[in-house]
């Protein structure tokens, strides 16, 4: 039972590259979610999606692009790094919400952590 | 707007003594949840409570303790008899209900825990 991995586990690129996170979960939560890890910020929400095809934007989105073609797969995107966005990244997945009386909690991945030279 | 504040950003505290952890939120919600996450130093998250703003009951899981106010906005958490694998950051997170697409977690900036043997 894999749950939620994140590949890779560290990565250093430098200032322009493009870079991809990987995430994937095998239980098939609808709801999957990208944060980062700063000192002094904890964990800040960049983007989330609902389903399958179904993304929006969280806290801190500028500078990310994400898609969701498979439900299992939810890959974060740096599309012209920079040294701000040298960070440790979570990717999370929750199952779908059952009202508004229930709630499931988000298992997080083991974390990515980035270094953008 | 939601926020969650940890206002002790490190502890330190000798082997078997008692730990209270303070965690601080805001929401104009009446219906909410509260977690906590344990980060130990090989940097995975671990959940470890949920509870929704209905149900202001203290909970006790072994040397694990909560204590939930709405009068004063805090969700505070206890380590009784502290060890040093207790030695981790641990945050606090804030989420309204699910009314739209998701349910995106606020956290505190975390605390970090030292426990000296």
């Amino acid at each position: 039972d894999a749950g939620i991995t994140q590949s890779p586990r560290y990565k250093i690129t430098e200032t322009g590259r493009q870079v991809t996170l990987m995430c994937h979960q095998t239980w098939s939560h609808s709801y999957m979610f990208w944060y980062r890890q700063d000192l002094g910020h904890g964990l800040r929400l960049i983007y989330y999606s609902a389903a399958a095809d179904i993304t929006d934007k969280g806290e801190v989105p500028d500078g990310y692009v994400v898609s969701r073609s498979k439900t299992e797969n939810f890959p974060l995107t740096l599309e012209s790094a920079t040294r701000s966005q040298t960070s440790v990244y979570f990717c999370a997945s929750s199952e779908s919400q059952a009202g508004e009386s229930s709630y499931n909690e988000q298992f997080f991945g083991p974390g990515t952590r980035l270094t953008v030279l | 707007a939601q926020k969650v504040t940890q206002a002790q950003t490190e502890i330190s505290v000798v082997e078997k003594e008692d730990v209270t952890l303070d965690c601080v939120y805001e929401t104009r919600d009446t219906t909410y949840y509260l977690f906590w996450y344990k980060q130990p130093p090989s940097g995975e998250l671990v959940f470890l409570i949920r509870r929704n703003s209905f149900d202001e009951q203290n909970e006790i899981s072994g040397r694990y303790s909560w204590n939930f106010q709405k009068s004063t906005s805090s969700f505070n958490f206890t380590i009784t008899a502290s060890q040093v694998v207790d030695s981790a950051v641990y945050f606090c997170a804030l989420s309204e209900p699910p009314y739209s697409s998701a349910s995106k977690i606020i956290f505190g900036s975390g605390t970090r825990l030292s426990i000296r043997p």
